[in-house]
C-alpha cells in the first residue's frame, strides 16, 4: 500500500546516545517533513525537504540533523540525545496539488531519552 | 508570522449529540487551505475534511462540517450525532498555497461519552 513508513516506532535511548529516525515513501512526492509532538504543543517542524538533495530548518532544528537519501528517503538523526527530545516523531509528505493538498503521515516513532 | 490556536483543551460530548470545535488562525497571505486532522490513540494521523481559503461555501464531509469564516480567521468543525469512535485528538492547520508548509494548532482532546 502507498503511504510513508517510519521505522522503529519505539526507541528508548540514553542521554548522549545517538540515533537515526528512518523514513521512507512510495508515492514519488518532493516534499518530505520531519515534526515532533508533544502534549500541549501540537506538531512543530524540525526540518523540511522540498525536493531531493535540498534541506532547511523548521521551527525547532536545534540538536537535530537531516538527510534527504533519495527521493524516496528522509532520515533524522540525534547526534547526541537529550532528555528533552522525547517526544513522539512524525514523518510526513505533501500529498496532491491544489485544491487537493494534504498530508499523509507516518505513524510516528515514540521516543524517550532517559 | 503564522500562528493556529485552538483555545480548547480539552472537550467532552455524549454520543449522538453535536460538538463544535474552534480554530483560529493569522496569516497575512490571502490564498491558503484549512484542514482539521484527527488523531485517535493509534497515533494515525488522519485528514477529517480540508478547506479552500477563495471558497466562501463551508466543507462538509458525513457527520462533519466546518465554519469558515474568513474575516474573522476563524475555522471552526462541528461534528454531528457523535460516535464513540470520534474519540481523539483533533488538530486544526493550514497550509500557504505553493509553499508546502503546514502550521498546527496544540489540539483539542475530544472525549465521546457512552
Amino acid at each position: 500500500n502507498a503511504g510513508v513508513t517510519q521505522t522503529p516506532k519505539f526507541q528508548v535511548l540514553k542521554t548522549g546516545q545517538s540515533m537515526t529516525l528512518q523514513c521512507a515513501q512510495d508515492m514519488n512526492h518532493n516534499s518530505m517533513y520531519w515534526y515532533r509532538q508533544d502534549p500541549g504543543m501540537g506538531l512543530r517542524l524540525i526540518y523540511y525537504s522540498a525536493s531531493e538533495g535540498t534541506t532547511d530548518k523548521g521551527e525547532v532544528p536545534n540538536g537535530y540533523n537531516v538527510s534527504r537519501l533519495n527521493k524516496r528517503e528522509f532520515s533524522l538523526r540525534l547526534e547526541s540525545a537529550a532528555p528533552s527530545q522525547t517526544s513522539v516523531y512524525f514523518c510526513a509528505t505533501v500529498t496532491g496539488a491544489p485544491p487537493n493538498y494534504g498530508y499523509t503521515f507516518g505513524s510516528g516513532t515514540r521516543l524517550t531519552v532517559v | 508570522a503564522q500562528t493556529v490556536t485552538q483555545s480548547q483543551p480539552e472537550m467532552s460530548v455524549q454520543e449522538a449529540e453535536t460538538v463544535t470545535l474552534s480554530c483560529t488562525y493569522d496569516t497575512s497571505e490571502n490564498n491558503y487551505y484549512l484542514f482539521w486532522y484527527k488523531q485517535p490513540p493509534s497515533r494515525q494521523m488522519i485528514l477529517v475534511i480540508r478547506q479552500e481559503a477563495y471558497k466562501q461555501q463551508n466543507a462538509t464531509e458525513n457527520r462533519f462540517s466546518v465554519n469558515f469564516q474568513k474575516a474573522a480567521k476563524s475555522f471552526s468543525l462541528k461534528i454531528s450525532d457523535s460516535q464513540l469512535g470520534d474519540t481523539a485528538m483533533y488538530f486544526c492547520a493550514f497550509i500557504l498555497y505553493n509553499f508546502n508548509k503546514f502550521y498546527f494548532g496544540s489540539g483539542t482532546k475530544l472525549n465521546v461519552k457512552p
